[in-house]
């Protein structure tokens, strides 16, 4: 398996412009995730998917930001309009349950979308 | 979650072990330690975890105290490609499965 797969690696855009980055998890599992990374913040859990359903929305930090899971193999998260304090790292991570329960997984991430609002 | 403590930076000298510790005094009985590391502009890699015995694998062993409320992450021969920021994680089965990073401890190896 190629790991987890994010696009684009880079982009760049204006302020008020919509921006979608894409996900293509690990075939077969069944939890995804989708993390922003800045200096000031660090990493910070936006929201996940359990079985393409979204479970936890609570950190995606406004209503411009929305996360979709059409099926198994495919999510987006999108900003509209987009800002410049959105400027970030955006990360995509998908885990499996294994043996007797979920504290057992590891999650798997991808490089990575580095996003710039100007 | 319980709450992690780490330093926010070591040094190592190559070839060195390398001994990363990590305080979780509130930590419960059913919550898991994690380690992950992220390098430099990659997303973060899964090391090791543990509940209560020390564990080891091809990267590195888990030291768990008796007590849980601390662990240390030792990296056996520590190389220059082992230069990363290093996160300590606790979690409970149930809280969603999802990681709560913190701040981490960059690990600086040098020649």
């Amino acid at each position: 398996d190629a790991g987890v797969i994010q696009s684009p690696r880079h982009e760049v855009t204006e302020m008020g412009q919509e921006v979608t980055l894409r996900c293509k998890p690990i075939s077969g599992h069944d939890y995804l995730f989708w993390y922003r990374q800045t200096m000031m913040r660090g990493l910070e859990l936006l929201i996940y998917f359990n079985n393409n359903v979204p479970i936890d929305d609570s950190g995606m930090p406004e209503d411009r930001f929305s996360a979709k899971m059409p099926n198994a193999s495919f999510s987006t998260l999108k900003i509209q309009p987009s800002e410049p304090r959105d400027s970030a790292v955006y990360f995509c991570a998908s885990s499996a349950i294994k043996g007797q329960g979920a504290q057992n997984t590891e999650a798997f991430f991808g490089q990575g979308t580095r996003l710039t609002v100007v | 979650d319980a709450k992690t403590t780490q330093p926010p930076s070591m040094d190592c000298a190559e070839g060195r072990a390398a001994n990363l510790p990590c305080n979780h005094s509130t930590i419960s009985g059913n919550e898991y330690v994690y380690w992950y590391r992220q390098i430099h502009s990659q997303g973060p890699q899964y090391i090791i975890h543990g509940l209560k015995n020390n564990e080891t694998n091809e990267m590195a062993s888990l030291i768990i105290t008796e007590d849980r409320k601390s662990s240390t992450l030792i990296l056996p021969h520590a190389t220059l490609r082992d230069t990363a920021v290093y996160y300590c994680i606790v979690r409970i089965s149930n809280s969603g499965y999802a990681l709560n990073f913190g701040k981490g401890t960059s690990l600086l190896v040098t020649p």
